[in-house]
């Protein structure tokens, strides 16, 4: 069936670097993505979002790129910190209502 | 962001017993709110979509007379397990829908999750 895939499992990096994160979809027909964070035995919290008319979106230390042509959607986080240590998923919504989520990627910020 | 209340946090419970587990939206109004099903080291199965003043919709192959949905109200939501067992033992989290600004984006707010363990 449709799904929305990640293609690392755990992404480890030193504290101040960059961090991306890949996702890849394969439902041609989602037209909203979001990516959440979520920290242990917490639900996931939004951190931003892009419609697929769009192919970047900043918010404050995030970047969200969204690439159409090959289905896939990457969430980079600027000068990373401890804080930012958490599995992170992305979504897909097609049509506005259900939401599928990935698999999950697990992100270490080492100090 | 907008708050969604999810509780208990936490219950254990004696198999064969039914637990409900409550969905608040604190300061908005939701008219669709998502029951999702998490095992350790896992992504978000989605249960069901409860829809206020309505029946709830089920994904495939969960079972409706097991996992009781009722959504009364525009901020409350509720899922009971009914007849717990120890196999119904996850990490149970709902989450509200709110539709904003100008693009109307539909950005789904979740509750901190409850987790039920089955004796």
């Amino acid at each position: 069936g449709e799904s929305v895939g990640l293609h690392l499992p755990t992404l480890s990096v030193q504290e101040g670097d960059n961090s991306i994160i890949n996702c890849a979809y394969s439902n041609s027909a989602s037209d909203y993505f979001i990516w959440y964070k979520q920290e242990s035995g917490k639900g996931p919290q939004f951190i931003i979002d892009i419609r697929s008319n769009m192919d970047k979106r900043q918010g404050q230390r995030v970047t969200v790129l969204l690439n159409k042509t090959v289905k896939h959607l990457s969430l980079q986080i600027a000068a990373t910190q401890p804080g930012d240590s958490a599995v992170y998923f992305c979504a897909e919504n097609a049509g506005g209502f259900k939401t599928i989520f990935g698999a999950g990627t697990r992100l270490f910020v080492k100090a | 962001g907008a708050v969604v209340s999810q509780h208990p946090s936490w219950v254990i419970c004696k198999s064969g017993t039914s637990v409900k587990i409550e969905c608040r939206s604190l300061d908005f109004q939701a008219t669709t709110m998502f029951w999702y099903r998490q095992f350790p080291k896992q992504s978000l199965m989605l249960m069901a979509t409860s829809n206020e003043g309505s029946k709830a919709t089920y994904e495939q192959g969960v079972e409706k007379d097991k996992f009781l949905i009722n959504h009364a109200s525009l901020t409350l939501s509720t899922l009971t397990v009914t007849s717990a067992h120890p196999e119904d033992s996850s990490f149970y989290i709902c989450s509200a829908r709110m539709t904003s600004g100008r693009n109307g984006r539909n950005i789904q707010y979740f509750g901190a999750g409850t987790r039920l363990s089955v004796l």
